[in-house]
């Protein structure tokens, strides 16, 4: 069975632009949930969809969004970019939505802003 | 909300030694507590996790213990090898957040 997939691996990207990153879960996960990793930040949560709907979201602004396709597959835009959006952008698939059911993480998708 | 916290940030030990690292967390409503293993460059990988219902589990060389009462579960890992260097992140789950929360990360260094 096929992990998790992110595309791109690698982005790069200046201030003001904008930028959508995606992620297709393992065949028959149906929740998709989105971190932001940082040196000395760890993993911090963005947001979760199941069923094409934000089930939940994390502390960010508003520039940070996403949505989620029929097939699961899932998209998240990051508008206005700013330089401290560098980061590396990690997605991970459930089968459920709760969040005490084993998350399975992609390789991420390394985002530099110049 | 949940707050999850991680020590120590870093661990250094030996090839062959233990090594322990501890969690924290606040929500008595938790209820699953995974452990990721991140090595340089790759993506977290769940290497064991654990329900609260369960005091302890074992996988081979790892293990990890719950300690509902105080709130706090640990990683063991018995006779390290240098593959184990890593960062380890611990979470957890099933709370009122509704989704997982994740400590700072350990990195871990075994050295030959």
């Amino acid at each position: 069975k096929a992990g998790v997939t992110q595309t791109p691996r690698y982005l790069i990207k200046t201030r003001g632009q904008q930028v959508t990153l995606s992620c297709s879960p393992i065949s028959g996960h149906r929740s998709v949930s989105w971190y932001q990793q940082t040196p000395g930040q760890g993993l911090q949560f963005l947001f979760e969809y199941f069923s094409e709907t934000q089930r939940n979201k994390g502390n960010f602004p508003g520039r940070f969004s996403g949505r989620q396709f029929s097939n699961s597959r899932s998209e998240m835009n990051v508008s206005t970019l700013e330089l401290g959006d560098s980061a590396l952008y990690l997605c991970a698939s459930s089968l459920e939505p709760d969040s005490n059911q084993p998350q399975h993480f992609g390789d991420g998708t390394r985002l530099s802003i110049l | 909300g949940e707050n999850v916290e991680q020590h120590p940030s870093t661990l250094s030990v030996q090839e062959g030694d233990s090594a322990v690292i501890k969690c924290t967390y606040s929500d008595s409503a938790s209820n699953y507590f995974p452990w990721y293993k991140q090595e340089l460059g790759k993506r977290p990988q769940l290497i064991i996790d654990i329900r609260s219902n369960v005091g302890e589990k074992k996988d081979q060389r790892i293990a990890v213990t719950l300690n509902k009462t105080a709130k706090h579960f640990s990683l063991h890992i018995t006779e390290t090898q240098p593959e184990d260097s890593a960062v380890y992140f611990c979470a957890g789950g099933g709370g009122s957040q509704g989704n997982l929360i994740f400590g700072k990360g350990t990195k871990l260094s075994v050295k030959p």
